[in-house]
Parts: structure tokens; C-alpha cells; sequence
């Protein structure tokens, strides 16, 4: 079974403080993925990576940047967190570039930003 | 027209009933197709990919048509563990790489 972890389930963050998100996959998946998913707005693309030490921007990259360092982990990173970046960040990864590829999602990190 | 739009929902049927979700795509180029499910709280599961010819598991039928640019997904005979919310999921090219894009999703309860 593929796996896909992160590392926290629940988070809260103050206004202007750095938060990493960090997602582990164990199924040596090419691709990984960080959405964030609000009501009423769906699951939103914002960072995609379909190789260790490269990224692509989604629909709504403003105010975040990411990390792939190694082809298991993919960190997200809210640089100056806001008000409006409270939200359920969800990772996911794929294996590879078919456009046939499932996508395999971990369990969500739901952020609050006081 | 939105990349991906589906029935808002929500929707609340008995147990046994039929329950039929819509989705239209605008990209026609669009390469293709799934259903996931997402129970609350929870992360989104893949249910079933779409195929042209239409394809069945069990309970579910999922339905394509490329020329109006249409998907659909049957639930028949509905039990209390359908009870989730329904994510319309339609896979593009974008650049060189391919990239998912999500419907709002349509909620649905089956009650007892």
C-alpha cells in the first residue's frame, strides 16, 4: 500500500511566523504535490515537484515556496504565515508521469493562523 | 465555464436508493478522468477512473462523453457507508507534465 505521512495532523500559528509543512511518501513515487483545500473552493494546486530539487508553480503559489531535497520528502513552506493561509493542506504523490497517474493523498495538516 | 464543474449538492437519499452525479469539463483536450471520494475529515481516495466506453464496479457506473464533455458516476442500491463527498477529478497537460484539477465536489447522505 502506498503510504503517504505528514508531519502534523493539527497546527496553529501565529500572524508572521515561518511554518513547514512536511510530507513523506515511502513508494519511491516520482511526483508530489501540496494542494490546500477550503469550503466552497475545492482542493487548490500550489506547488508541484515531478523530480528531486525541482518545482513547478499551481494555480496559487502567492505567498508560498516548497523544498525537495530528496525524492521522499516535499516541505512546504509559509514564509510569513497569514490569516488567510488557515486552511487543510493536503499532500499528495504519484508515480509517475502518465496521465493516467493515480494520486495518492497522506491524512491532511489543518493550519490555523491567529 | 469553470475547469471543473459539479451538481453543488448535497444530496439526501434513503438507503437502497439511486443516486446519479454530473460533472462537466471545459478543456477538451482534457486527457483523463476519475472519481474520488473524500469522507469528512478525511483525505480523498480514488473511487474509480473513467473510461470512454464507460466502466463499472459493483455498485457504481462511471460514464464519459468526450463530445459534450460530460462525466457522470452511478451509485445504485446505496448504503449508509456511500455516505461522503464525491470529488469530479479531470487530469490535463499543462506544460510537460500533468496536473490535476478538482471539482468542488457534491455531498451526499444516505439515510437509514
Amino acid at each position: 500500500d502506498v503510504k503517504v505521512t505528514q508531519s502534523s495532523r493539527y497546527l496553529v500559528k501565529r500572524t508572521g511566523e515561518k511554518v513547514f509543512l512536511e510530507c513523506v511518501q515511502d513508494m519511491d513515487h516520482e511526483n508530489m504535490f501540496w494542494y490546500r483545500q477550503d469550503p466552497g473552493l475545492g482542493l487548490r494546486l500550489i506547488y508541484f515537484s515531478y523530480d528531486v530539487k525541482m518545482k513547478e508553480k499551481g494555480d496559487i503559489p502567492e505567498g508560498y515556496s516548497v523544498s525537495r531535497e530528496k525524492k521522499e520528502r516535499f516541505s512546504l513552506i509559509l514564509e510569513s504565515a497569514s490569516t488567510n493561509q488557515t486552511s487543510m493542506y493536503l499532500c499528495a504523490s504519484s508515480l509517475g508521469t502518465s496521465s493516467k497517474e493515480t494520486q495518492y493523498f497522506g491524512p491532511g495538516t489543518r493550519l490555523l493562523v491567529l | 465555464r469553470k475547469e471543473v464543474e459539479q451538481d453543488p449538492g448535497p444530496f439526501n437519499v434513503p438507503e437502497g436508493a439511486t443516486v446519479a452525479f454530473n460533472c462537466t469539463y471545459s478543456n477538451s483536450a482534457s486527457q483523463s478522468f476519475f472519481w474520488y471520494r473524500q469522507d469528512c475529515r478525511k483525505e480523498p481516495k480514488l473511487l474509480m477512473s473513467v473510461y470512454s466506453s464507460g466502466n463499472e464496479d459493483g455498485r457504481f457506473t462511471a460514464q464519459l462523453n468526450r463530445a459534450s464533455q460530460y462525466i457522470s458516476l452511478l451509485i445504485r442500491d446505496s448504503k449508509l457507508s456511500d455516505s461522503a463527498t464525491y470529488l469530479c477529478v479531470v487530469n490535463n497537460l499543462g506544460g510537460s507534465n500533468y496536473k490535476l484539477t478538482f471539482g468542488k465536489g457534491t455531498l451526499l447522505t444516505v439515510n437509514p
